[in-house]
């Protein structure tokens, strides 16, 4: 199995702050990574799919990024309702795997 | 517009059978993969598996096998996800979530989710 390796697992930024999650995938899965937002009572909502895409809706403050088996999400301008818990997913190779999960709040 | 709508919560006794369901509506329905997903309390995410609406062919994750069943039908755009000898540890909200068209394995829209609580 592809194991997803998430940091770091909870962090708290002020508004308008630059935040950045990684996940390192324990083999190449090339760009087949999600990234998604969980907020408590509501269904995960994708934010960028194949590493970089930005899924349609989501604000461009949110990005993605990769470098060898290293993926990045960024939120370049932190905002009160980015709070949430953020998992990537590899989407390469069967069983499919998520991150732990990193939980953003505000200072 | 693209809708998942799930079954309502459940209450089952260790060792019963929960089985969910999962109507999408908005779309073609057997374009798409279908993904089931669970969260136990506290957790994070867990893949469950997969099914192809078009041919009814699934694949689960290994923990699975052999308890859960994963069916559609095509008639009414629904598919379902049966998991059997229930354990306390399967208590968690069950979500089914829809395939991306270009990249099946990522999962673009999502229901809104089915708790199962086991309990004695």
């Amino acid at each position: 199995d592809i194991q997803m390796t998430q940091s770091p697992s909870s962090l708290s930024a002020s508004v308008g702050d630059r935040v950045t999650i990684t996940c390192q995938a324990s083999r190449d899965i090339t760009n087949y990574l999600s990234w998604y937002q969980h907020k408590p009572g509501k269904a995960p909502k994708l934010l960028i799919y194949d590493a970089f895409n930005l899924e349609t809706g989501v604000p461009s403050r949110f990005s993605g990024s990769r470098s060898g088996t290293d993926f990045t999400l960024t939120i370049s301008n932190l905002q009160p309702e980015d709070v949430a818990t953020y998992y990537c997913q590899q989407c390469d190779n069967f069983p499919l795997t998520f991150g732990g999960g990193t939980k953003v709040g505000i200072k | 517009q693209v809708q998942l709508v799930q079954s309502g919560a459940e209450v089952k006794k260790p060792g019963a059978s929960v089985k969910v369901s999962c109507k999408a509506s908005g779309y073609t329905f057997i374009r798409y993969y279908m993904h089931w997903v669970r969260q136990a309390p506290g957790q994070g995410l867990e893949w469950m598996g997969i099914i192809n609406p078009s041919g009814g062919s699934t694949d689960s994750a290994q923990k699975f096998q052999g308890r859960v069943t994963m069916t559609r039908d095509t008639s009414t755009s629904t598919i379902y996800m049966e998991l059997n000898s229930l354990r306390f540890d399967d208590t968690a909200v069950y979500y089914c979530a829809r395939g991306l068209e270009a990249r099946p394995y990522g999962m673009g829209v999502w229901g809104q989710g089915t708790t199962v609580t086991v309990s004695s």
